[in-house]
């Protein structure tokens, strides 16, 4: 069975710095790997796709690297801004079944 | 497009009670998502639709809980009877196609089972 795992669970740190989130998953059969955000109180928006014969994706600020064999994905935030501001998730896409197992999260504050 | 819509976004209930959650994906979206996120478990996968059959129903918690989905632009599900510990926000999402394509999040539905 598949599991996801993030960490740190919680960051906070000042407007402008350097991030790195980090997604560890078991099964490393994956078919992609995805980071969504998430507002308080709101759904999920997908920020980052990354096909498993790939090695990193970026927009903008963002960028997602994937280690298949490792198991492990990082999300790369530049000059952080307080909007932010979020629980960022990473999901992994499993085999040929439609299924996306999410990790526990990492929520992110980014302060003035 | 305005994207996935899930109706209502709050309910409120007493145990019992029989809840019905809707959502309606983005047109032209061949699969259909519903998930349940809570604070202990955090977001899983209760079942999915492919042109409104259901494929996987395993996440489905018991037979308290039914879905279907009647035709391509409407999904249900139901929750009878309910109890506190359903509780949770459930989210509706859609996907142009399966195989890890990109999928596509409602707002949720906020649930509370008093």
């Amino acid at each position: 069975k598949q599991e996801v795992t993030q960490i740190p669970a919680a960051l906070s740190v000042p407007e402008g710095e350097n991030l790195v989130l980090n997604c560890s998953f078991t099964d490393s059969a994956i078919y992609n790997l995805q980071w969504f955000r998430q507002d308080p109180g709101k759904g999920l928006t997908s920020l980052l796709l990354i096909q498993s014969s790939q090695r990193e994706q970026t927009s903008g600020r963002l960028n997602a690297s994937l280690d298949k064999s490792s198991g492990r994905s990082t999300l790369y935030i530049a000059a952080s801004q307080p909007g932010d501001s979020a629980t960022y998730l990473c999901a992994v896409f499993t085999g040929t079944a439609s299924k996306l197992t999410f990790g526990t999260g990492t929520r992110l504050q980014v302060t003035l | 497009d305005a994207g996935v819509i899930q109706s209502p976004r709050h309910e409120v209930t007493e145990m019992g009670q029989e809840v019905t959650l809707r959502c309606k994906p983005i047109s032209g979206h061949d699969y259909l998502f519903w998930y349940r996120q809570t604070m202990m478990r955090g977001l899983e996968l209760l079942i999915y639709f492919n042109n409104n059959v259901p494929i996987d129903d395993s996440g489905m918690p018991e037979d308290r809980f039914s879905a279907k989905m009647p035709n391509a632009s409407f999904s249900t599900l139901k929750i009878q009877p309910s109890e506190p510990r359903d509780s949770a926000v459930y989210f509706c999402a859609s996907s142009l196609r399966g195989g890890g394509y990109e999928q596509y999040f409602g707002p949720g539905t906020r649930l509370t089972v008093t």
